[in-house]
């Protein structure tokens, strides 16, 4: 079975403070991917990345950063500089690869995220 | 480039009512997905259908909830005799191919609110 653990219930920070949000993730198998989503107060839920297991490069973009580390099952999410506008809900999850059953998503439970002025 | 599109956006419905929730995917995609966000929760998978299949139904509710993807319209989730533990944010996501490795986009979520 897979899990996704967001220990982390709500951050508060300052503006342009930066903040890592944490995720921790458990399965057997040995193919998988990992996804971040952000769910801002309109409610939707926007892509921000998705990594294979496979490949365990951190990557930049903008502002932020994902930290993969396949030897302690997590994949954190850092905001550098934090604005206002970075205020939301933080969806990690995972996705299996597996026949029949590979298209499932498996949330973690989010992060809320409040950017103060 | 259209997103997935999903109405309505807000449904209010009483005790006893049937509430559809419709989904668009994004062009191009041919797998469709639902998912259910209780209030306070992370989003828990629902259903997985292509153009006419059910694929994978192991996260829908066993009585009163069921989801379609005609070959020709959008992909419907129907939850008959609403309770007011359904209410609740019901996202639809679709992707191009059933392959794990793609993206699944989602839509802007569709609300229902059982009074």
């Amino acid at each position: 079975a897979q899990k996704v653990t967001q220990a982390q219930t709500e951050i508060s920070v300052v503006e342009k403070e930066d903040v890592t949000l944490d995720c921790v993730y458990e399965t057997r198998d040995t193919t998988y991917y990992l996804f971040w989503y952000k769910q801002p107060p309109s409610g939707e839920l926007v892509f921000l990345i998705r990594r294979n297991s496979f490949d365990e490069q951190n990557e930049i973009s903008g502002r932020y950063s994902w930290n993969f580390q396949k030897s302690t099952s997590s994949f954190n999410f850092t905001i550098t500089a934090s604005q206002v506008v970075d205020s939301a809900v933080y969806f990690c999850a995972l996705r299996n690869v597996v026949t029949g059953g590979g298209n499932k998503l498996t949330f973690g439970t989010g992060t809320q995220l409040k950017v103060e002025l | 480039n259209a997103g997935v599109m999903q109405n309505p956006r807000h449904l209010v419905r009483r005790r006893g009512q049937e509430a559809r929730l419709r989904c668009s995917p994004m062009k191009g995609h041919s797998h469709v997905y639902w998912y259910r966000q209780l209030p306070e929760e992370g989003l828990k998978f629902m259903v997985y259908l292509q153009k006419e299949n059910i694929i994978d139904e192991s996260g829908m509710p066993k009585e009163r909830f069921s989801a379609e993807f005609p070959k020709e319209g959008p992909s419907i989730l129907r939850i008959q005799q609403v309770v007011r533990g359904d209410s609740a944010a019901y996202f639809c996501a679709s992707s191009p191919e059933g392959g794990s490795g793609n993206t699944i986009y989602f839509g802007e979520g569709s609300w229902l609110t059982v009074v």
